[in-house]
């Protein structure tokens, strides 16, 4: 079955310690993205990568990593995680470039709280 | 620069009764442009997009769009709704870049 997989679904932690959600894409895409969610403010794009070792920023990429050193495989590093990082995170990925019109497919979501 | 606009953060709607909603963009360059839906606790889903071929686009659970250049909008209807339409809803562009932008979202509820 064709899904994007990001783990963990849930995780709560404190300010400053380091932390990865992985995320895993069995489409052979090119393309991956981070997103997070926000009430009022929808999804906002943290990171993404058009292929392997090809990364770049989005739209709010402060105390965010990534890295796309395998093209299936597309983690999201906080290494000195903030109370304002409390959100919802998803994954996505498509099988080109987003000109290219391809809809992306997302993973159910990480629910991280920082306290 | 490319935007979207979704009015609305909340839409009621009796089962049954038509669902719109509305969706207008931004963008300096013809827009790709696309509904998603996301229920509760799970990723967003593809319903339809817009390529720049029919402006009447058909999607899946009997939703459709309807670009309109001249308006600017890209409005998501469904006649007849149905309770397992309760879900939040996200419009998005993207417009000769590798980034696709969002709208705030609405979220529809369905009254029996």
């Amino acid at each position: 079955e064709a899904q994007v997989t990001q783990n963990p679904r849930y995780l709560i932690t404190v300010t400053g310690k380091k932390l990865t959600v992985t995320c895993s894409q069995n489409m052979n895409h090119e393309y991956m993205s981070w997103y997070r969610q926000d009430p009022g403010l929808g999804l906002r794009q943290i990171y993404y990568s058009m292929n392997v070792e090809v990364t770049d920023k989005g739209d709010v990429p402060e105390g965010y990593k990534v890295s796309r050193k395998e093209k299936r495989n597309f983690p999201l590093i906080l290494e000195s995680p903030s109370p304002n990082q409390t959100s919802l995170y998803f994954c996505a990925s498509s099988s080109r470039q987003l000109h290219s019109n391809q809809p992306q497919h997302f993973g159910d979501g990480t629910r991280l709280s920082i306290l | 620069a490319q935007s979207v606009t979704q009015l609305g953060s909340h839409v009621s709607v009796s089962e049954g009764a038509l669902v719109l909603l509305r969706c207008n963009y931004s963008s300096s360059v013809p827009p790709y442009l696309f509904w998603y839906v996301q229920y509760p606790n799970q990723g967003l889903q593809l319903l339809l997009k817009y390529t720049s071929a029919a402006t009447l686009v058909k999607g899946i659970n009997g939703f459709e769009a309807e670009f309109k250049k001249s308006e600017t909008s890209f409005h998501l209807t469904k006649p007849s709704a149905h309770m397992s339409d309760a879900a939040e809803y996200f419009c998005a562009v993207s417009a000769n870049t590798d980034k696709l932008i969002f709208g705030t979202g609405t979220r529809l509820q369905v009254f029996p």
